[in-house]
């Protein structure tokens, strides 16, 4: 029979164009989220975090948000380039869970030229 | 530093053989976590360590798989005995007290049983 695996979400950008990918979490006493990227290949790389406690965070070409009313969280990316093609993570911690992480399921980000 | 170091990078075994997964975390960080990562279910936690000792094991899928932390710099996931099912990315993580900054991911093992 036909294999059943997770349908990534997927997001193809234009060079150059900004980038926005979303997360719904799943714990509204979650307190601590962190945005990571995957490159084929390689382990989950950490992007920028964000704790319950603010709304907004930013890096170098990347915000995240976070609105907890809806429990969803936002990354965008700025300018995007070919390096930024990956898949993207979600992952929370509930509060009182110690260091537990949950990932989200992903979101493939292809970049276009 | 060389971040989190695996071994090996990719590892094919027949059914019912027993394998054996490494992982070096990066010094100073108190928590190691084994995590699976399959098409079917994303990335699992297996089973976290803090100073050495396994707090949380209740991914662990069955009693087939083992992990084991010695020392503050070593830990193992031994599979025994390995089934198709099995095959699947193993990636191991490691963070400093409290988390913040998140976890530090090794390369992962790709582990393939035919």
């Amino acid at each position: 029979g036909e294999s059943v695996g997770l349908h990534l979400p997927t997001l193809s950008v234009q060079e150059g164009d900004n980038s926005i990918i979303n997360c719904a979490y799943s714990n509204s006493a979650s307190d601590y989220f962190i945005w990571y990227k995957q490159e084929s290949g390689k382990g989950p790389q950490f992007i920028i975090d964000i704790r319950s406690n603010m709304d907004k965070r930013q890096g170098q070409r990347v915000t995240v948000l976070l609105n907890k009313t809806v429990k969803h969280l936002s990354l965008q990316i700025a300018a995007t380039q070919p390096g930024d093609s990956a898949v993207y993570f979600c992952a929370e911690r509930f509060s009182g869970s110690a260091r537990q992480l949950t990932f989200g399921s992903g979101t493939q980000l292809t970049v276009l030229p | 530093d060389a971040g989190v170091i695996q071994s090996p990078r990719h590892e094919v075994t027949e059914m019912g053989q027993e394998v054996t997964l490494r992982c070096k975390p990066i010094s100073g960080h108190n928590s190691l976590f084994w995590y699976r990562q399959t098409m079917m279910r994303g990335l699992e936690l297996l089973i976290y360590f803090n100073n050495n000792v396994p707090i949380d094991d209740s991914g662990m899928p069955e009693d087939r798989f083992s992990a084991k932390m010695p020392n503050a710099s070593f830990s193992t996931l031994k599979i025994q005995p390995s089934e198709p099912r099995d095959s699947a990315v193993y990636f191991c993580a490691s963070s400093s007290t409290g988390g913040v900054g998140g976890y530090t991911f090794g390369s992962g093992t790709r582990l393939t049983v035919v």
